[in-house]
């Protein structure tokens, strides 16, 4: 299987632009996550969902939307980008159960001019 | 509210030398405790994980961590470092009595360098 796939893998947004960054699983995971990672802050947790149908915010939701509508897909949407808004943002899934570690995608590299 | 240091930013070693990179961390219940690697322009990678039990973990590329509950800390080592150690290293923290998100805490990373 394919495990976490995003997509695209890298994206140039001008300020106040809108756009999904698109993020899949195919191991039937219940969890999804979002983070994003920015130099000497690690990752932060933008928004997850435990469950189609369900999502929730994170530390630094603000400025981004999610929706889970199927177990295998979770978007994440920029509603009107801003330059602090430039990262690298990583997709994550696992299987519910505090244990059990999260699989990561190969993220999206995305710069707002 | 659960928190993860890691006080290291980079770690130098010799290829071949012991390599241990830190982590402490605070949470209110007893925590599950992560280690995960990032190469260059990948994603992360799970290496290995403390939930209970034996105090020593062993994980993945030969890497294990020891669990100390009494220092809070879960330092990760591996007895002989390779230059293909060298990468961006995370620990996280999941508190267990942290409510019903049991969202995972990374810490700011280690970034290990491996001279050959």
């Amino acid at each position: 299987n394919a495990g976490v796939t995003q997509t695209p893998k890298f994206q140039v947004l001008k300020t106040g632009q809108s756009m999904t960054l698109q993020c899949a699983q195919d191991m039937n995971h219940e969890y999804m996550s979002w983070y994003r990672q920015d130099p000497g802050m690690g990752l932060r947790l933008i928004h997850y969902s435990v469950g189609a149908g369900i999502t929730d915010q994170g530390e630094v939701p603000n400025g981004y939307n999610v929706s889970r509508s199927t177990t295998e897909d979770f978007p994440l949407r920029l509603l009107s980008a801003a330059p602090s808004q430039t990262s690298v943002y990583f997709c994550a899934s696992r299987h519910p159960g505090q244990g059990n570690e999260q699989f990561f995608g190969p993220g999206t590299r995305l710069t707002v001019l | 509210a659960q928190s993860v240091a890691q006080p290291e930013d980079q770690v130098n070693v010799a290829e071949g030398n012991p390599l241990t990179v830190k982590c402490t961390y605070s949470v209110s219940g007893n925590p599950y405790l992560f280690w995960y690697v990032q190469y260059p322009n990948r994603g992360l990678q799970f290496l290995l994980k403390y939930i209970t039990g034996d105090n020593l973990v062993k994980g993945s590329y030969g890497f294990e961590a020891e669990f100390n509950k009494s220092q809070t800390s879960f330092h990760l080592k591996k007895p002989s470092a390779l230059v293909s150690d060298s990468a961006l290293y995370f620990c996280a923290v999941r508190d267990p009595d942290g409510g019903a998100t049991n969202k995972l805490i990374f810490g700011t990373g280690t970034l290990l360098a491996v001279q050959p």
